[in-house]
């Protein structure tokens, strides 16, 4: 069956810093895998995303992430992290619900992202 | 393009009210989903469509309801709400063979 992990329930780090969100899924065959933001009373924003190819992907607000098979994991990383960047982040893995390409998309249960001066 | 929105974005119900929640996509997305948020638990599916007249069942769907009549629109109804429906329920689309789903902003359910 389909899981992901998010060990990290609350991070707190400053302004500047550098940030890792760890991510780990269990899934049968070559994961779909995802990273979505969302900020307080918004809905959920893409930050990047993983199909194959590269196990390094970037996506949008200069974070990255990076696709470790062997670790069943893909974690979250911003070399500096701004005050915007305080909010919940959620890993997802997709799996196909039909056929014609419909996908349930299995979340983390997030990790909370508090920025301090 | 507003992309996904959902209407109302609060609600608060009594035990046995019923209300029916409305997703709208402008994308012409062929793929329409909705999800509960709870806390601890992240999102978890409760219906989806794969067009225009057809529904189907996901993790969650015990209590709820759902109607894609037109192609854009994706409603969900509870008939008989009670307080463990109280909850955040986003809506979502996509297109076909993509997985990156495209959310609305919520709507925050309580039911007392």
């Amino acid at each position: 069956a389909q899981s992901v992990t998010q060990p990290d329930i609350h991070i707190t780090v400053s302004e500047g810093a550098s940030l890792e969100l760890r991510c780990n899924y269990s899934y049968g065959a070559t994961p779909y895998l995802f990273w979505y933001v969302q900020s307080p009373g918004q809905g959920l924003q893409l930050l990047l995303k993983y199909f194959s190819g590269d196990t390094l992907v970037q996506g949008i607000k200069g974070f990255e992430a990076e696709f470790k098979r062997s670790q069943s994991s893909f974690n979250l990383r911003k070399p500096s992290v701004h005050w915007s960047d305080a909010a919940e982040y959620f890993c997802a893995v997709g799996a196909p619900l039909t056929r014609a390409g419909a996908n349930n998309l299995f979340f983390g249960t997030g990790t909370r992202l508090t920025v301090i001066p | 393009n507003a992309g996904v929105t959902q209407t109302p974005k609060f609600r608060v119900l009594k035990t046995g009210q019923s209300m029916t929640l409305l997703c709208a996509q402008d994308m012409n997305h062929e793929y329409m989903y909705w999800y509960r948020q709870d806390p601890g638990m992240g999102l978890r599916l409760i219906h989806y469509s794969v067009g225009e007249g057809t529904t189907a069942k996901g993790e969650v769907p015990d209590g709820y309801n759902v109607s894609r009549l037109k192609k854009q629109n994706f409603l969900l109804g509870l008939e008989s709400a009670a307080p463990s429906q109280t909850s955040v329920y986003f809506c979502a689309s996509n297109k076909p063979q993509t997985y990156e789903q495209y959310f609305g902003p919520g709507t925050r359910l309580t039911v007392t």
